[in-house]
């Protein structure tokens, strides 16, 4: 139980235009769900934080006009990077707990790899 | 501020044991969290510790002292698909769990 899947797990984009990163709870709902970005040999880089229905909170440094997430029910939460550049390249991953206020564990999908030239 | 401190990097053989320490600092404490992650790969849950001691599951045992701000892992038996990369991530008062860089283990036949 517990399965996050991530989609599409590679996309190569051309600088300027947007990429929509999908995460699906598949066997659960998903109070909330977080997205990160990792660089190689980096810690994970909390990017924001969103409960169903309703805004994410997103990190200090974070733009949230370039980074658009939607978590329009308890199964799904989608990050659009828009107006890609190469300095996006990076891992995306996603993150989805069960529950919200409490250390619940975070179940991870499988990351998507994004590459802007 | 908050920060997690372990090592970089470890290398340990084929069989063996090896014991991956992580002493942590963050504002208020709510447990903690150690995953595995695989190079190219989303971290996976390997532990949650709340309490001081030792929580064994089979090959993996993690230790937390929350007076001394430290976590271990030890992994016994270990096998080369333990290679990887082991996080340490802590929870403050928010919830919020706290990502270290992790420290990459190679096992070596």
């Amino acid at each position: 139980g517990a399965v996050v899947s991530q989609h599409p797990s590679r996309v190569i984009c051309k600088s300027g235009t947007s990429v929509k990163i999908e995460c699906r709870s598949l066997d659960f709902q998903a109070t909330t769900m977080f997205w990160y970005r990792q660089f190689p040999k980096k810690s994970l880089m909390l990017m924001a934080t969103s409960n169903e229905g309703s805004k994410a909170t997103y990190e200090q440094g974070v733009e949230k006009d370039k980074f658009l997430i939607n978590h329009a029910s308890l199964t799904l939460s989608t990050l659009t990077v828009t107006s890609a550049h190469p300095e996006d390249s990076s891992f995306y991953i996603c993150s989805a707990t069960a529950g919200a206020g409490g250390p619940y564990e975070q179940y991870f999908g499988p990351g998507t790899r994004l590459t802007v030239t | 501020g908050q920060n997690i401190d372990q090592p970089t990097e470890m290398t340990a053989t084929e069989g063996a044991i090896v014991q991956i320490n992580c002493t942590y600092q963050t504002s208020g404490f709510n447990g903690l969290f150690w995953y595995q992650q695989h190079a190219g790969e989303a971290p996976t849950f390997l532990s949650y510790n709340v309490l001081d001691g030792l929580e064994e599951k089979g090959r993996f045992s993690s230790f937390l002292s929350r007076s001394k701000g430290y976590s271990y892992l030890l992994l016994k038996e270990l096998q080369m698909k333990d290679s990887a990369s082991y996080l340490c991530a802590p929870i403050d008062s928010n919830y919020q769990l706290i990502w270290g860089a992790g420290t990459k283990l190679i096992i070596k036949p």
